[in-house]
């Protein structure tokens, strides 16, 4: 098995406030990193994406990512309540291209 | 649109019998995935394909069984061997190494 592991939480910061999110994952062979969001009794949807070492930015989302660590993590600007939800670390192995999900973290942004 | 369609969203079963999850997708993705989730946990892996008329199992394969006679189809049947079959599940394709998600079906066991 794959190991990707995320802290559970429940993690809850305030309106404005800056959200951290971690995931580390045991497979060297690791290539690319995903961020999925689920509400509840949803479906996940890609909201980052990484391949390379460093930050990635898309608005109010930065990924980053540090293989030599085994470690990727996502932060969230400027917290709304709408981003409350579920945050899924995901990771695939390009042999087999096989995508391999974290457990997730539950975030809470309160108003 | 293009996109992963899932049916049905919910389904009841009595313990015993086989189920069907269809799953269709019209983005011309080789790849598609069956995924399972509990609550409280992440995703896993049951079985995906790579291309038509093949296919492997995942980490929770035991008492599911799946096809791929055409790209555009990949089914998942839940079988009375699945001890614990309720659950969310979840069918994805991927073309580039995005992996996009469909809406789901929640299979509840009576």
């Amino acid at each position: 098995q794959k190991e990707v592991e995320q802290n559970s939480g429940p993690l809850s910061v305030p309106e404005g406030a800056i959200a951290s999110l971690n995931c580390t994952y045991s497979d060297r062979g690791s290539q690319s990193f995903f961020w999925y969001r689920q509400y509840s009794g949803k479906s996940p949807e890609l909201i980052m994406f990484i391949y390379s070492n460093g930050d990635k930015e898309d608005g109010r989302f930065t990924a980053q990512l540090n293989k030599a660590s085994q470690y990727v993590s996502l932060l969230i600007r400027d917290s709304q309540p709408s981003d409350s939800a579920t945050y899924l670390c995901a990771v695939n192995i390009v042999s087999g291209n096989q995508f391999y999900f974290g457990t997730g973290t539950s975030l809470t942004v309160i108003p | 649109d293009g996109g992963i369609t899932q049916s049905p969203k919910y389904l009841f079963r009595k313990e015993g019998q086989n189920v069907t999850l269809s799953c269709e997708q019209n983005l011309n993705h080789d790849a598609m995935y069956w995924y399972r989730q509990d609550p409280g946990q992440g995703l896993r892996l049951i079985y995906y394909s790579q291309i038509v008329n093949d296919f492997q199992k995942g980490d929770i394969a035991e008492g599911y069984s799946v096809s791929r006679e055409k790209k555009e189809s990949f089914p998942l049947t839940v079988t009375s061997a699945q001890k614990n079959p309720t659950a969310f599940y979840l069918c994805a394709s991927s073309l580039s190494g995005e992996l996009f998600f469909g809406e789901g079906s929640r299979l509840t066991v009576l």
